[in-house]
């Protein structure tokens, strides 16, 4: 069964902070996707990035970067320089297999980030 | 503007009443789908359409229907709503996967549903 874990409900941080989300997965499926969507107070869901499971490459956009390393399934979200309008609910999502149409999407619990001045 | 638009944004209602939430896209999106956003679980698939006429499953369907009948609009039909489907839902619509899924979905703004 697929499967993604946020073990951090919610962190708290100093702007201009960085910070680290977690986001481990679990799938049988040799091609699959990941994602991150991000849930400001406004509660529109936002699309921040996807990888494919060939990609182990890093990616940074601006202060946001991705570490997806497929040895120790982990997709973790570094957040550089927090600001305040960071403040929001992180969710790591995963897609892939035959298993519940495809574009499926596998939802963790989501982390809560709070950024205070 | 792309976008997905829900109706209504805001649901109180009572046990028993039947009730459709709207969801439509112009994308021309063949792939859509109803999620529920409940504390300390994500959001968990309810329902999803591959085409018009072509609808599935997910996670929880309990309690739900839907229809496809235009390739623009899935509405969520809830037949008899008990207060357990109070909840955020929300709609999403991307292009037809491929068998390993993986395109970005488009998101709705939410319905915020509470059953009394």
């Amino acid at each position: 069964a697929q499967k993604v874990t946020q073990a951090q409900t919610e962190i708290s941080v100093v702007e201009k902070e960085d910070v680290t989300l977690d986001c481990v997965y679990e799938t049988r499926d040799t091609t699959y996707y990941l994602f991150w969507y991000k849930q400001p107070p406004s509660g529109e869901l936002v699309f921040l990035i996807r990888r494919n499971s060939f990609d182990e490459q890093n990616e940074i956009s601006g202060r946001y970067s991705w570490n997806f390393q497929k040895s120790t399934s982990s997709f973790n979200f570094t957040i550089t320089a927090s600001q305040v309008v960071d403040s929001a609910v992180y969710f790591c999502a995963l897609s892939g297999g035959f298993s519940g149409g495809y574009n499926k999407l596998i939802f963790g619990a989501g982390t809560r980030l709070a950024v205070h001045p | 503007e792309a976008q997905v638009t829900q109706n209504p944004r805001y649901l109180i209602t009572v046990t028993g009443k039947k009730l459709t939430v709207t969801c439509s896209q112009n994308m021309n999106h063949e792939y859509m789908s109803w999620y529920r956003q409940d504390p300390g679980l994500g959001l968990r698939q309810i329902y999803y359409s591959m085409n018009v006429e072509v609808t599935d499953k997910g996670d929880v369907p309990e309690g739900y229907k839907v229809s496809r009948k235009e390739k623009r609009n899935f509405p969520l039909i809830l037949e008899s709503p008990s207060p357990n489907q109070t909840s955020l839902y929300f709609c999403a619509s991307s292009l037809s996967p491929g068998l390993a899924g993986g395109y970005e979905q488009f998101f709705g703004p939410g319905t915020r549903l509470t059953v009394l």
